[in-house]
C-alpha cells in the first residue's frame, strides 16, 4: 500500500516563530488532508488540498501532486497552534485515508 | 448544524469481553468511516460504510464488525477483546464515499485490562 512519511517527527518554536511542516507519498493520491489534533484527541480538518495552494488565516498548505508531496506552512505560531499535524492521503474510490505518523508541534509562550 | 458525535468517551473492558462504539454522523453526510489510534502513532483505517453498506475495510480481523442505520448513525462492534485493542477508536463521517473531506468526532477512548 502506499507510504506517508511526515517530517520532522517532532518541532519546538517559541510563540511568533514560522513552521513548515512536509508530507511526502509513494504514489499518485485522489485526495490529501491536513489535519490538527489538539490535547483532546479530536482530529480539526485543516485543508482538503489534493493539489495545489490553500490559504486558512495563518495556515496555508501546498500539494505538487507530481512530486508526491504537500507542505503545510504555519505563520506567527500561537501556543494554541501545539498539537500533532497529520496528513493522511487516498488512493482511490474505496474510501480508505492512510495517515502519517504526525508531527508533533509545541509551540513556548 | 450538528457535528460528528461519538458515544461513549471512555471504555474500560477485560479482555475477551465485547464493546460497542456508537457515532453519530454530521447533518447532512452518509458515509461514516471507523478508524483506530494507537498512542504515538496515526489513525488506521477499519473500514467504511456507506448508505447502509460496507465500503472498503482495512486490516483488521473479522471480530471488528459494523454497521451503519438509516439515519446514517453508525456502529463498531469488536468481539473477544484482546489487550492490544485498547486505543483511541475515531469516527469520521463525510458527504461521500470516496476522496471526500472527513469530518471526525472525538473519539472513544478504550482501555482493554
Amino acid at each position: 500500500g502506499i507510504q506517508v512519511e511526515q517530517s520532522p517527527p517532532d518541532l519546538i518554536l517559541q510563540e511568533g516563530a514560522n513552521s513548515t511542516l512536509r508530507c511526502n507519498f509513494s504514489d499518485s493520491v485522489n485526495n490529501l488532508q491536513w489535519f490538527h489534533q489538539n490535547p483532546w484527541g479530536q482530529l480539526i480538518n485543516l485543508f482538503y488540498i489534493p493539489s495545489g495552494t490553500k490559504q486558512n488565516g495563518r495556515l496555508s498548505a501546498t500539494t505538487v501532486a507530481t512530486e508526491r508531496y504537500s507542505l503545510l506552512y504555519i505563520s506567527s505560531s500561537q501556543t494554541t497552534d501545539s498539537g500533532v499535524y497529520f496528513c493522511a492521503v487516498g488512493v482511490s474510490n474505496a474510501g480508505k485515508s492512510t495517515f502519517g505518523d504526525g508531527t508533533t508541534l509545541t509551540v513556548k509562550p | 448544524e450538528t457535528g460528528v458525535t461519538q458515544s461513549p468517551t471512555h471504555l474500560i473492558k477485560t479482555r475477551g469481553q465485547q464493546v460497542t462504539l456508537r457515532c453519530s454522523s454530521q447533518s447532512g453526510h452518509n458515509t461514516v468511516s471507523w478508524y483506530q489510534q494507537a498512542l504515538g502513532q496515526g489513525p488506521q483505517f477499519i473500514f467504511q460504510y456507506y448508505r447502509e453498506e460496507e465500503n472498503g475495510r482495512g486490516n483488521f480481523p473479522p471480530r471488528f464488525s459494523g454497521l451503519q442505520f438509516p439515519n446514517y448513525s453508525s456502529e463498531l462492534n469488536v468481539n473477544a477483546l484482546e489487550l492490544d485493542d485498547s486505543a483511541l477508536y475515531l469516527c469520521a463521517s463525510s458527504s461521500g464515499a470516496s476522496n471526500e473531506k472527513l469530518f471526525f468526532g472525538s473519539g472513544t477512548q478504550l482501555s482493554v485490562l
